[in-house]
Parts: C-alpha cells; structure tokens; sequence
C-alpha cells in the first residue's frame, strides 16, 4: 500500500464546477503539499499546510491531521485549471509524493 | 528574483553511460533537492542537500549521487546509465527544509537513455 494515497486518479469537469480532489498519508508528518503540474513539466507548489485551512484565489487546501487526511478544493473551475495535481507529504528532510491526479476542465 | 533553473534541459544518452545535472537555487534558498518523474513510478525523492551535506536520500541505488557547492548549486551525477533511468529529473530549492518549508522548482530536465 502507497505511503500517500490520491483520489480520484482522473476527473473531467465542466467549466464553473467545483472540484475536490483527496490526500489520504498512512505516515507521520510535518506538513502536506499541494502541487500542479502542468504538461510540459513545470511544477508550481500551490498550498503547503500542516493544520487547518488554505485558501488562495479560487484554490481551497483543508487537512485533518488526526485523520490523516487531506483535500484540495477548485471553486468555478475553468479550463486553464487542466493540470495534474499531486499531494506530497513532507518529513523534515524529504517528501513523500502521492500517483497524482489528471484533471481536465472543459469549456 | 530568479527561479530556480537546471541545465541542460535535454540530454540523449546511451546505456553505459553517465551524466551530471546542474541546479541553481533561487538566490538566498540552501536546501537543493532532487526528483526522479517517470510514468510508472511517479515523482520519486532522490536525495536533499543543505550547506554541501546530503541530509536525506531515496532508495536509489549508489549510482545516482550528488553534490553542493557553496553557493548553493547543485548537481546529481548517474553512472552507468540504464534504460529504466529514463526520466524527468527536477531538482527543488527551499530556504530550510525540504519537508516544511514551500518547494520551488526548476523546469527539470529530460533525459533519454537509448
């Protein structure tokens, strides 16, 4: 069983839906990333959160550490949101990636 | 400032070969760390460096080994190239921790191994 757990592994939306994408981490942690990749293969870190809630524009980021689990949200999706999106938790000295998930936002 | 940069962006090598990857952290950052992508295993760690000493490193195996300068620069050496070592290696810089602190990363470079 993966340390890091993604789901759903693929998800296509319409434009102005709202996406949750989840993080469930089997392993003791300091913090969870949230990373978008886009093709080409720029990675862009979007929320790093050990507690709580993250909100940046339209991106939500929420962890519950007790359960061992994450999830990123997308409000109004729109279709340069196409990316894939990967959770990676970290220890002080490494992170550990989640298989990532491909979302595909059409207009 | 700066983003974190690699070079080169693309590499052709043959099996039995080796190779060195260069990364420039963003100005003032001194943990460098590096990534193996491939589309079987995913984004894999490699190993981190801080102030010219590996911290951490991946279950890989000793051919992939690195090194920091002390400005900061980094660069991943494999020997002995593989066909499996095909891959998108990204390397990352932080201020501090790999693990706690926001990851920055270059645009990686694509290496084939023919």
């Amino acid at each position: 069983k993966n340390e890091v757990e993604q789901s759903p592994q693929n998800l296509t939306a319409q434009e102005g839906e709202f996406i949750t994408i989840n993080c469930s981490y089997s392993v003791g942690i300091s913090a969870l990333h949230w990373l978008q990749q886009h093709p080409g293969g720029g990675i862009v870190s979007l929320f790093m959160l050990s507690s709580g809630k993250k909100k940046h524009g339209r991106l939500i980021a929420t962890i519950n550490i007790q359960e061992k689990h994450s999830s990123l949200h997308i409000t109004a999706s729109h279709p340069r949101d196409s990316a894939v999106y990967i959770c990676a938790v970290g220890s002080p000295d490494k992170l550990i990636f989640g298989t990532g998930t491909r979302l595909q936002v059409f207009p | 400032k700066a983003g974190v940069t690699q070079t080169p962006r693309y590499l052709i090598k043959t099996r039995g070969q080796q190779v060195t990857l260069s990364c420039s952290p963003i100005s003032g950052h001194r943990s460098v760390s590096w990534y193996q992508q491939t589309p079987g295993q995913g984004l894999q760690f490699l190993f981190e460096y801080f102030s010219e000493t590996q911290r951490n490193k991946g279950n890989f195996p000793g051919r992939f080994s690195g090194r920091q300068f002390s400005n900061s620069r980094s660069e991943m050496n494999v020997s002995t190239l593989e066909l499996g070592d095909s891959a998108l290696y990204l390397c990352a810089s932080t201020y501090y921790r790999v693990g706690t602190d926001t990851q920055y990363f270059g645009p990686g470079t694509r290496l084939t191994v023919l």
